[in-house]
């Protein structure tokens, strides 16, 4: 059965202080693995979608990178509006699921 | 454009009502899905469409039913309320399934079963 995992459940950061979010993943065959933020009280917004390993996305202060069993979201000098829940999901070749982990909450203070 | 909207944002339900929650979108995407999340969980897929009049199971799906009948809505139907359906409820469309561009989803239904 597809699973993934995200850590830690939960970060705290000083402002401008870089980190990484992880997100491990089994899949029989990977058709893309998927980035998404969650602000309180709204749906996920897509961030970014990679498709095999190696391959990298940049976005402002996030780069999203993929190995063949995870995926790290790097958040470099971070500000107070990164604040969010990122969720990592990955959707296999042969069906339609797209499988989500339970998220990172990220707190970046002033 | 307005994308995906939901309605309605709350709702208060006793256990054994019916309900519809409503998703509609303007994009003129092919694939609608619906989500529930839960603390502590992933978003965890109830019913999917990949067009009118075409829909499936996902990893959740009793307890509810879906219908397309046009390419814009896909309502999903509460039968017989229960406590366990207590989530928050997400609607989610895309141009195509597994579309690179990801989903774009509604901002959500909070449903609470008493």
């Amino acid at each position: 059965e597809d699973q993934v995992t995200q850590s830690p459940e939960a970060l705290r950061l000083q402002e401008g202080e870089s980190s990484s979010l992880n997100c491990s993943y089994t899949v029989s065959g990977l058709r893309g693995l998927f980035w998404y933020r969650q602000d309180p009280g709204k749906g996920p917004e897509f961030l970014f979608t990679l498709y095999s390993a190696g391959e990298e996305k940049e976005k402002e202060r996030l780069k999203a990178t993929l190995t063949k069993k995870e995926s790290f979201l790097h958040i470099t000098a971070p500000k107070p509006e990164d604040s969010a829940t990122y969720l990592c999901a990955v959707q296999a070749r042969n069906n339609n699921d797209m499988r989500f982990g339970a998220g990172t909450r990220l707190t970046v203070k002033p | 454009n307005a994308g995906v909207t939901q309605t309605p944002k709350f709702q208060v339900l006793k256990t054994g009502q019916s309900m519809t929650l409503q998703c509609a979108q303007d994009m003129n995407h092919e694939y609608m899905s619906w989500y529930r999340q839960d603390p502590g969980m992933g978003l965890r897929l109830i019913h999917y469409s990949v067009g009118a009049g075409i829909t499936d199971q996902g990893e959740v799906p009793n307890g509810y039913n879906v219908s397309r009948s046009t390419t814009e809505d896909f309502p999903l139907r509460l039968l017989s309320a229960a406590p366990s359906q207590t989530s928050v409820y997400f609607c989610a469309s895309s141009y195509s399934w597994g579309g690179a561009g990801g989903y774009t989803f509604g901002s959500g239904t909070r449903l609470t079963v008493v």
